[in-house]
């Protein structure tokens, strides 16, 4: 089953811009992580943020989680060509790790 | 250090034959480890997960099943592979909750 839902589904935008993916999910999490995937490639872990943290921040990237709202965004500031890839947020529910369908960003240099 | 060890990178299989694709782990032990496929430009499906040798949990019924002989060793198998069972299977680990997992290179499975 999905839970996670990302939006938007795809993204252009040109480098040095940021880039913005947002999350939606229907039940409570023990955490939320965001995964990068190059094309064919296996999963990169990204960032976790728990159930009781708002924000995180790891280099470019910056994560924020409302609860009360059951959604989390992605923030890539200053993107660059090398960005380019498919992201998927994921909520960590009773031990499993469930996956939305991701946002494939894609930056123009 | 730890890393994930899974093959082949690809294959290609007649529609009826058997499957066995393997997961191994390094410098960790008592990993729960999880199969995950990816249907061509879609997120990821659960399939399996494993908190410990023998023990496995099904997340969706299909014509696979998984097996850990050994605490860092996960199978994936299939008696008879269908055309729905083309995708790309990764094997995951982590060591606990609140870490994130590390995903293998991944398997693309092509049925024809």
């Amino acid at each position: 089953s999905q839970q996670g839902e990302e939006d938007p589904q795809a993204l252009s935008i040109q480098e040095g811009e940021n880039a913005t993916m947002n999350c939606s999910y229907k039940t409570s999490i023990n955490n939320l992580q965001w995964y990068r995937q190059n094309s064919g490639r296996g999963l990169v872990h990204l960032i976790l943020i728990r159930s009781n943290e708002r924000e995180k921040h790891s280099g470019r990237l910056r994560v924020t989680l409302d609860t009360s709202k059951k959604s989390s965004s992605l923030l890539i500031t200053a993107s660059r060509a090398a960005d380019t890839a498919s992201y998927f947020c994921a909520t960590d529910t009773t031990g499993k790790l469930i996956f939305g369908q991701g946002t494939t960003l894609q930056v123009k240099p | 250090s730890q890393t994930i060890h899974q093959w082949p990178a690809t294959l290609v299989q007649p529609v009826g034959s058997p499957l066995s694709l393997e997961c191994t782990v390094e410098g960790t032990s008592n990993p729960n480890l999880y199969w995950y496929r990816q249907a061509a430009g879609r997120g990821l499906q659960l399939l399996f997960y494993s908190v410990g040798i023998g023990q496995i949990s099904s997340e969706v019924p299909q014509n696979l099943s998984a097996s850990r002989p050994q605490d860092r060793q996960f199978i994936l198998s299939s008696k008879k592979l269908l055309l729905s069972d083309s995708g790309f299977y990764l094997c995951a680990w982590r060591t606990g909750r609140n870490y994130g997992y590390t995903f293998g290179s991944g398997t693309r499975l092509t049925v024809v």
